[in-house]
């Protein structure tokens, strides 16, 4: 029972570095979502993907992008990292967007990428 | 007002002990509720989803009260193993785009104390 994947779980970048996060969902789910987290912050949405293709800039989407491969994979790119992306960043899937039953917008979240931009 | 309060903590308490915690949350429309638990270093995990009657599972008891905006999580018999972050999480319910995001609270930190 896999659940959640993300890829790589830790990585250091220098300022202007270009990388992409991946992440797998096993459990069939429509819905995706990439968040951060950070101390005194609290989790904050980036972009998610109601269903596959289609993709929609959350709460603080400025420096990323993303793409909704397949049903099952939602990546997030940063194009030029900045100190300000040093995070630990969260994907996490749910059966359905939470705007239908309680139970299918439960979101199942992965173990989380810890990112460091110097 | 921010969207969703919690009282950060820490809450320090000893093994035994019973526990609240209480959050707020702004939008009067929001349609559902939930407590995740987030272990240190760890991604959040659900604890419980909310209903509006109350519910409880085992040793964890959830309030909903819509008139005043809050929702509460009671642990009874608090464990060393409860030791987490609590985190309140709301539905909105903006509808259109809006509605597919959830607001996090920042979370109560609890330690259980031998």
């Amino acid at each position: 029972n896999a659940g959640v994947t993300q890829t790589p779980k830790f990585q250091v970048l220098k300022t202007g570095q270009s990388m992409t996060l991946q992440c797998a969902q096993d459990m069939n789910h429509n819905s995706m979502y990439w968040y951060r987290q950070d101390p005194g912050m609290g989790l904050r949405l980036i972009y998610y993907s109601a269903s596959e293709g289609t993709t929609d800039k959350g709460e603080v989407p400025n420096g990323y992008n993303v793409s909704r491969l397949n049903k099952r994979e939602f990546s997030l790119r940063l194009e030029s990292a900045a100190p300000s992306q040093t995070s630990v960043y969260f994907c996490a899937s749910s059966e359905q967007p939470p705007v239908t039953s309680l139970a299918k917008n439960i979101q199942y979240f992965g173990a989380g990428t810890r990112l460091s931009v110097l | 007002r921010k969207e969703v309060e919690q009282d950060p903590g820490p809450f320090n308490v000893p093994e035994g002990a019973t526990v609240a915690f209480n959050c707020t949350y702004s939008n009067s429309a929001s349609q559902s509720f939930f407590w995740y638990r987030q272990d240190c270093r760890k991604e959040p995990k659900l604890l419980m989803s909310v209903y509006s009657s109350g519910n409880e599972d085992g040793r964890f008891t959830a309030q909903l009260n819509r008139a005043s905006q809050y929702i509460s999580l009671l642990i009874r018999d608090s464990k060393l193993s409860d030791s987490a972050t609590y985190l309140c999480v709301v539905n909105p319910g903006r509808g259109g785009a809006g509605s597919y995001q959830l607001t996090f609270g920042k979370g109560t930190k609890l330690s259980v104390i031998p």
